[in-house]
């Protein structure tokens, strides 16, 4: 079975804070997304990244970036929090070969609240 | 534009049949899913369907693909109070990235 680890179930930080969100997984997958998920809006994409030290925005990439230093691990950095940035943030990942279906395998989910 | 839509809400009674409606966007998405997410956890797949295909039945889950009107259905079959959770339905556009995009969700309440 795939695994997709989150550092946090939950995290509270303070506004300005430098916060980071770390997502391992087991399975050597090619793709490793970062999402955040908010009442009414679904989920939203910030980051993916198809490759070691690649990465590509998504649709909401303002106020953060990305780390792949190695294949199973992506971070998400929030470089000075705000209180917007209060959300469910989840990591997943997919094998990146269309005939596996490219289905995503997610994270349990970080919920950060930033005071 | 890149709207995948799906009413928030369903609430039926348990033994009955629930329906989960989804209208996606891009009509030569190659893969269209769906998810399930109970609370406080992260989603889990439950299904997903290649596009030249109409149906996909798999136990208690039946799903349906209209491509014409670009309509994805998940059928639940004899619902339980366990599946009580938010469902969403995800496509992956043919455009040759990784942006899958995911609706709303719809919550579906599961009445004893």
């Amino acid at each position: 079975d795939v695994k997709v680890t989150q550092s946090s179930r939950y995290l509270v930080k303070r506004t300005g804070e430098k916060v980071f969100l770390e997502c391992v997984q087991d399975m050597d997958h090619e793709n490793m997304f970062w999402y955040r998920q908010d009442p009414g809006l679904g989920l939203r994409l910030i980051y993916f990244s198809y490759d070691v030290k690649m990465k590509e925005k998504g649709d909401i990439p303002e106020g953060y970036s990305v780390s792949r230093e190695k294949k199973e691990r992506f971070s998400l950095i929030l470089e000075s929090a705000s209180t917007n940035q209060t959300s469910m943030y989840l990591c997943a990942s997919s094998m990146g070969l269309a005939g596996s279906g490219d289905t995503q395998y997610f994270g349990p989910g970080t919920r950060l609240t930033v005071l | 534009g890149e709207d995948v839509e799906q009413s928030l809400f369903l609430s039926v009674r348990e033994g009955d049949s629930s329906v989960i409606n989804c209208t996606y966007t891009d009509s030569s998405s190659t893969y269209l899913y769906w998810y399930k997410q109970e609370p406080g956890a992260g989603l889990q797949l439950l299904t997903y369907i290649f596009s030249n295909m109409d149906m996909k039945q798999d136990q208690r889950l039946t799903v349906l693909l209209n491509k014409k009107d670009k309509h994805l259905s998940l059928r639940i079959a004899d619902t339980q109070t366990g599946d009580s959770a938010i469902y969403f339905c995800a496509e992956l556009p043919s455009s040759g990235t990784y942006k899958y995009i995911f609706g709303t969700g719809t919550r579906l309440k599961v009445l004893a």
